[in-house]
């Protein structure tokens, strides 16, 4: 099955900086990559996603970019604030197959005021 | 957007209780549920997936007699946690799938605290 890996597991930022998280997934077949941004005791909220057809995607301060040949993809935050604080999780899935998503471990993003 | 309602949000019972939590769309069909499992500080662990009149998928590790799943519509699908003990403790969230977008729509969670 898909295994997907996340680093870092922390991470501190000052606010106005950029913060990176990086994954990398096994199953080449997987074509459906979401990150989700999740607040303590609360359900995970989709930030962005990106499909195995495009490279790079971007919504205002948040871009992903995809490798497929590498198996990796990153999320990428410009100009951080304090609300970013959170835990972000990417994830992993096959669209039109059992489209069940695979989770990382996990990034606790810090921005630090 | 979408909308998935989850219930309840908290729950406290005793050992050897079972408990069920209550995962519904309430805007879209969805023809596959997932829930999932997260302990404090980790990441969410698919426990299975619960497809619309079939039985339920249980990923490995996972027992199916202790976690039953129903999806009884294209809307609701039910986990019953049966014998709960305090080790079963954990947040539970589900999910439905969107026909066609594969975008995962998640509940709010279930906060499962067994004493």
């Amino acid at each position: 099955g898909e295994n997907v890996e996340q680093h870092p597991s922390t991470l501190s930022v000052q606010e106005g900086d950029s913060a990176v998280i990086k994954c990398t997934y096994s199953d080449s077949a997987s074509n459906y990559f979401p990150w989700y941004k999740q607040e303590l005791g609360k359900r995970p909220q989709l930030i962005i996603d990106i499909r195995s057809n495009v490279g790079e995607k971007k919504d205002q301060r948040i871009a992903v970019t995809l490798n497929k040949t590498a198996k990796h993809f990153s999320l990428h935050i410009t100009e951080t604030q304090p609300e970013d604080s959170a835990v972000y999780f990417c994830a992993a899935s096959i669209l039109g197959g059992n489209e069940k998503l695979t989770f990382g471990t996990g990034t606790r993003l810090t921005i630090i005021p | 957007g979408a909308v998935v309602s989850q219930h309840p949000s908290r729950v406290i019972c005793k050992s050897g209780t079972s408990v069920k939590i209550e995962c519904r769309s309430l805007d879209f069909q969805a023809t596959t549920m997932f829930w999932y499992r997260q302990f404090p500080k980790q990441s969410l662990m698919l426990m299975a997936t619960s497809n619309e009149g079939s039985k339920a998928t249980y990923e490995q590790g996972v027992e199916k007699d202790k976690f039953l799943i129903n999806h009884a519509s294209l809307t609701l699908s039910t986990l019953t946690v049966t014998s709960a003990h305090p080790e079963d403790s954990s947040f539970y969230i589900c999910s439905a799938s969107k026909a066609f977008t594969g975008e995962l729509f998640f509940g709010e969670g279930s906060r499962l605290t067994v004493l």
